[in-house]
């Protein structure tokens, strides 16, 4: 099965960038979407499609895909960013099978 | 408004079973396909099945296969996931998400509150 390694953690200082990784064989041949979730929620989309930003994600929110590494960068982090992060991707090799990474926590310092 | 309220969790003892609801308005739910996800507590995502628009197509995560069955009634606008056999490891926190309308790489953009599944005895 398709495997999605994230980073468990990342932290960055208040007005820096956040660069949060997501491995995967030749991932950049697949879509690649990710979520926010803060403490007690539901997950929320922030990019679709490796690069796409759905209405009302602010234009700090930025992804891209290449190779075996997709990439979520949030630039100016502000306090409010902090939570955790997850990639997902449809693994079709696998009866069409849903996978998320593990997850990386997002700390604002 | 799209909204996705989920209902049926509790606690159940090892080897029973529970269903699952989620009940959706705001949008045309017989042209998406639908997801189940769930979060063991202080865990991570995990997809646990999805099904096609018209419910010919369903897909499970290894782990549930035999055990859960995800169903749908488009009529009533709601998901069902018809968990058998369950085991402390399943529990978590269960999500219902919309997938895609066209495409079946689509994203989740739409997700319920989530209801708690527990298993113990």
């Amino acid at each position: 099965s398709y495997v999605l390694t994230q980073p468990p953690s990342v932290s960055v200082a208040p007005g820096k960038t956040a660069r949060i990784t997501c491995g995967g064989n030749n991932i950049g041949s697949k879509s690649v979407h990710w979520y926010q979730q803060k403490p007690g929620q539901a997950p929320v989309l922030v990019i679709y499609y490796d690069s796409d930003r759905p209405s009302g994600i602010p234009e700090r929110f930025s992804g891209s895909n290449s190779g075996n590494t997709a990439t979520l960068t949030i630039s100016r982090v502000e306090a409010g960013d902090e939570a955790d992060y997850y990639c997902q991707v449809w693994d079709s090799s696998s009866d069409h099978r849903g996978v998320f990474g593990g997850g990386t926590k997002l700390t604002v310092l | 408004e799209v909204q996705l309220v989920e209902s049926g969790g509790g606690l159940v003892q090892p080897g029973g079973s529970l269903r699952l609801s989620c009940a959706a308005s705001g949008f045309t739910f017989s042209s998406y396909w639908m997801s189940w996800v769930r979060q063991a507590p202080g865990k991570g995502l995990e997809w646990v099945a999805n099904i096609k628009q018209d419910g010919s197509e369903k897909y499970y995560v290894d782990s549930v296969k035999g055990r859960f069955t995800i169903s749908r009634d488009n009529a009533k606008n709601s998901l069902y996931l018809q968990m058998n056999s369950l085991r402390a490891e399943d529990t978590a926190v269960y999500y219902c998400a919309r997938g895609g309308a066209v495409v079946t790489s689509a994203e989740f953009d739409y997700w319920g509150q989530g209801t708690l599944v527990t298993v113990s005895s």
